[in-house]
């Protein structure tokens, strides 16, 4: 099946510092999902990007839709506590099934 | 605020048992799915309806899983007979598909252990 890389796989940073995370494919998706999930939950979108090229932000939350259409990236910008969890993307194709990445899980250190 | 419903959030079951997870979907949306989420991994789409009627269910093992959504609106995936190797989280989500926006909501999941 299709398989999405994603990375890094983890990331321990500090409070206030920028995060970058990007996911790669080998094939081509109409849109492109973020999503976060904490412990126990279910995930939460957060931005879905449905254009080549298109750069979306959501308050401190910043990604882009590669023009390749096979990547994407997600930028936190003055990372919080409350960012903790993990993060997926996920390319959806015409039938609107979706292929996540493995995740990012992120820690903020106060 | 519209939220997608599962129950039961968690379940422990032994090997061999049957064992049944509800989905009610945001209200108004036609497409329901659901997904297993193996601990570490991402989600992966067992089934997808679309009102009714199944649009996908490739990834289902029909041997033991079974998924209906009689009336269009909420949803039940069954195990009979649970397998160690079916622990993991069960996720249902809904969305309103209209043209190339497909935003896909999620529950908060029903956690199985299987023992």
């Amino acid at each position: 099946g299709q398989q999405l890389n994603q990375s890094p796989q983890s990331m321990f940073i500090q409070e206030g510092e920028d995060v970058s995370m990007n996911c790669t494919s080998s094939s081509i998706f109409n849109t492109w999902l973020w999503y976060k999930q904490d412990p126990g939950e279910g995930p939460v979108l957060l931005i879905a990007l449905y254009k080549a090229g298109e750069l979306t932000s959501n308050g401190r939350l910043t990604a882009q839709f590669g023009i390749t259409r096979k990547d994407s990236f997600l930028n936190i910008s003055a990372s919080i506590p409350s960012d903790v969890g993990i993060y997926f993307c996920a390319g959806q194709q015409s039938n609107y099934k979706l292929t996540f990445g493995k995740g990012t899980l992120l820690t903020v250190n106060p | 605020e519209a939220e997608v419903a599962q129950s039961p959030r968690y379940k422990i079951t032994e090997k061999s048992q049957a064992v049944a997870f509800w989905c009610d979907p945001i209200s108004g949306h036609a497409t329901l799915y659901w997904y297993r989420q193996i601990l570490g991994q991402g989600p992966e789409l067992l089934v997808q309806f679309q009102d009714e009627s199944v649009v996908d269910d490739s990834q289902l093992p029909k041997d033991r899983f079974s998924a209906e959504r009689l009336k269009g609106v909420d949803s039940t995936l069954k195990i009979q007979p649970a397998e160690l190797g079916d622990s993991a989280m069960y996720l249902c989500a809904s969305s309103f598909d209209f043209g190339n926006y497909n935003e896909q909501f999620f529950g908060p999941g029903t956690r199985l252990t299987v023992l």
